[in-house]
């Protein structure tokens, strides 16, 4: 089945370690997108890519930055992780306007 | 600054308790308005878009509504697997394929 596969399901890092969560898809969409959710929270849209073009929401940290080699796969790096980056990762496929697939997340914890 | 606020934050219905689910939003130019099922510890799964108002969209024993300040999910004859939180999101106009607004969600429980 086409889907969205996000790699690993779980990370742990330490405070100030550098970490990389990958996103992969089989959809052909031409947009993806990171979001981060936060225990009980809404989902919060960090950044996306439409084709090879990077969008930056205006609050995302610069810690956070983002690499979208080919069409198929999209990576979020957190440069310097703190306590309060600890959340679930999710990224979304879409296919111009069309409502955005999911993948089931990364989870990330800080020590 | 586009905002959605659900609500209740957690229902708790009988099976077969027909409820709905509200979601109001204040965005700048609706260009959809979106409903998700997130199951704990996976990511959200699509179920409606809405674009305008007056439109109705049904799957099974759900029911999306739109007016202009709000959806409703109305929930018919719920079964135990209907348990999950429902998320609300809208995309404002603003060209492009922009990333969507998301409510915090109702925790929904369904009891046998």
């Amino acid at each position: 089945d086409a889907m969205v596969i996000q790699n690993p399901r779980y990370q742990v890092t330490q405070f100030g370690k550098p970490v990389t969560l990958s996103c992969s898809q089989t959809l052909n969409h031409n947009v993806m997108y990171w979001y981060q959710q936060k225990s009980s929270q809404a989902p919060k849209l960090l950044f996306h890519y439409y084709d090879k073009d990077f969008n930056n929401e205006a609050d995302t940290p610069d810690n956070f930055q983002s690499r979208r080699p080919n069409t198929s796969f999209c990576f979020l790096d957190i440069r310097s992780p703190g306590l309060g980056d600890a959340a679930m990762y999710l990224c979304a496929t879409s296919k111009g306007t069309q409502p955005q697939h999911f993948g089931d997340g990364t989870r990330l914890s800080i020590l | 600054e586009d905002q959605v606020t659900q609500s209740p934050e957690a229902l708790r219905l009988q099976e077969g308790e027909s409820s709905s689910l509200n979601c109001s939003y204040t965005v700048s130019g609706l260009r959809g308005l979106f409903w998700y099922r997130q199951d704990p510890g996976k990511g959200p799964e699509f179920l409606f878009t809405l674009y305008s108002a007056g439109e109705e969209k049904e799957k099974e024993r759900l029911k999306a509504t739109l007016t202009k300040k709000e959806s409703f999910l109305h929930i018919t004859a719920p079964k135990p697997e209907d348990s999950a939180t429902y998320l609300c999101a809208v995309r404002a106009s603003g060209g492009g394929a922009d990333g969507l607004t998301f409510g915090k969600g109702t925790h929904l429980i369904i009891q046998p």
